[in-house]
């Protein structure tokens, strides 16, 4: 168990609707991030949560919300997916030493 | 702003044969290098990071800051190695890891 989960694991929406994404910790970690997952592309970060409350953007924030009141869950919300938004989006969690623990990956699918 | 390249996206090798996967880096302060591994459509996982300069299923990266380059190797390539490796920066102001796009390596037997 690496101690983080996601949820869902698999999902398939319509355009304009909204979705939220959840990653669940086990271990009490300060620091969370939500990234996507592209062909040609690599990981690249969405937004970041460095504490309760305290979120920052990545570099392709535009069109996600994120949100962490207490510590173990960090949600991420597709205001209005688009196809653009189909991916695979990882959660990450940063443990002792900068060592990253991912979760599993949901595949979005925006039909 | 820091960058990470990896500039193949395919490495096809024979079961056996040496393997380097490329990485260059731009940052301007002290660099704290990763690679990440990927096999068929699981989670991914660390393979190495330089600050422990250990070797992991025979993988190993040195940190060049001459050239900027963290390329990782294997004298001996297996089928089960086969998967996507991803270098990663990490960014110590921001504490965010920055993944090149990622190689696909593919061992035929």
């Amino acid at each position: 168990d690496a101690g983080i989960t996601q949820s869902p694991r698999h999902k398939v929406t319509e355009t304009g609707t909204p979705v939220t994404l959840r990653c669940h910790q086990t271990e009490n970690h300060r620091y969370m991030y939500w990234y996507r997952q592209d062909p040609g592309h690599g990981l690249r970060l969405i937004h970041y949560s460095y504490g309760v409350k305290d979120t920052d953007k990545g570099e392709v924030s535009d069109g996600y919300s994120v949100s962490r009141s207490k510590t173990e869950d960090f949600l991420l919300t597709l205001e209005s997916a688009t196809s653009s938004q189909t991916s695979v989006y990882f959660c990450a969690i940063r443990k002792a030493n900068y060592g990253y623990t991912f979760g599993s990956g949901t595949r979005l699918t925006v039909v | 702003a820091q960058r990470v390249t990896q500039p193949e996206k395919l490495l096809s090798v024979f079961k056996g044969a040496p393997v380097e996967l490329k990485c260059n880096y731009s940052y301007s302060g002290s660099p704290e290098l990763f690679w990440y591994v990927q096999y068929s459509r699981q989670r991914l996982q660390l393979l190495l990071r330089h600050i422990s300069r250990e070797s992991i299923k025979g993988f190993t990266a040195d940190l060049n800051k001459g050239e900027t380059s963290f390329h990782l190797k294997k004298p001996f390539a297996q089928e089960e190695d086969s998967a996507m490796y991803y270098c990663a920066l990490l960014n110590t102001g921001f504490q965010k890891l920055v993944f090149g796009t990622g190689t696909r390596l593919l061992v035929s037997p």
